[in-house]
């Protein structure tokens, strides 16, 4: 089974703080995405990442950045955290050049600005 | 704008009976539907995946249907259990190298026992 696995279930940081949150999955995907989830909202896509150094803009990339330095590791970095920043963080990842595959999730960090 | 609905927030029914989810698209004309479920504070995990083409998808007690006349999709449970109460959400996708996933919302179900 794949495995995505986010560093972190709960994090709480100031506003202001730098931070960053990691993602990394053992199967070999060439695709990662990250996803902040919001009551009411859905998911909504920030970055992904369809190859090592590869990145695309989603829906809300405004003060996010991420980098894929290894092609199992993607990190979502927060320049400046603020409080509408506070979310559910979901890394995904997905095989292939389609489009279709389906997206494993890892748990999800709940990120908390105050 | 392309848009996806899924248009009960929540749903409660009885154990045994079949659940009956919705997810309905406009303006656009996705080629692939794919269902998650989500439970409390853990990632979606990938159910089921249709094509345009298909008209129907089964997986055990789940089934699927792709009306692209209606722009609907239709997710059923059948004989469900407390087990399967748990948030569902419906995505689609394109495929074609293009990597735009639009999730819907959610739907919460809830199966009483």
């Amino acid at each position: 089974d794949v495995k995505v696995t986010q560093s972190s279930r709960y994090l709480v940081k100031r506003t202001g703080e730098k931070v960053f949150l990691e993602c990394v999955q053992d199967m070999d995907h060439e695709n990662m995405f990250w996803y902040r989830q919001d009551p009411g909202l859905g998911l909504r896509l920030i970055y992904f990442s369809y190859d090592v150094k590869m990145k695309e803009k989603g829906d809300i990339p405004e003060g996010y950045s991420v980098s894929r330095e290894k092609k199992e590791r993607f990190s979502l970095i927060l320049e400046s955290a603020s409080t509408n920043q506070t979310s559910m963080y979901l890394c995904a990842s997905s095989s292939g050049a389609e489009g279709y595959s389906p997206l494993h999730f890892g748990n999800g960090t709940r990120l908390t600005v105050t | 704008s392309q848009k996806i609905e899924q248009n009960s927030e929540a749903l409660n029914i009885q154990e045994g009976k079949t659940a009956t989810l919705t997810c309905n698209y406009t303006n656009y004309s996705p080629a692939y539907l794919q269902w998650y479920r989500q439970d409390p504070g853990r990632g979606p995990v990938f159910l089921l995946l249709i094509r345009e083409n298909e008209k129907e998808k089964r997986k055990e007690r789940l089934k699927v249907t792709f009306d692209t006349t209606l722009k609907q999709s239709l997710f059923h449970i059948t004989a469900s259990q407390p087990a399967d109460s748990a948030t569902y959400l419906c995505a689609h996708s394109w495929g074609g190298g293009t990597y735009k996933y639009i999730f819907g919302t959610g739907t919460r179900l809830k199966v009483l026992a």
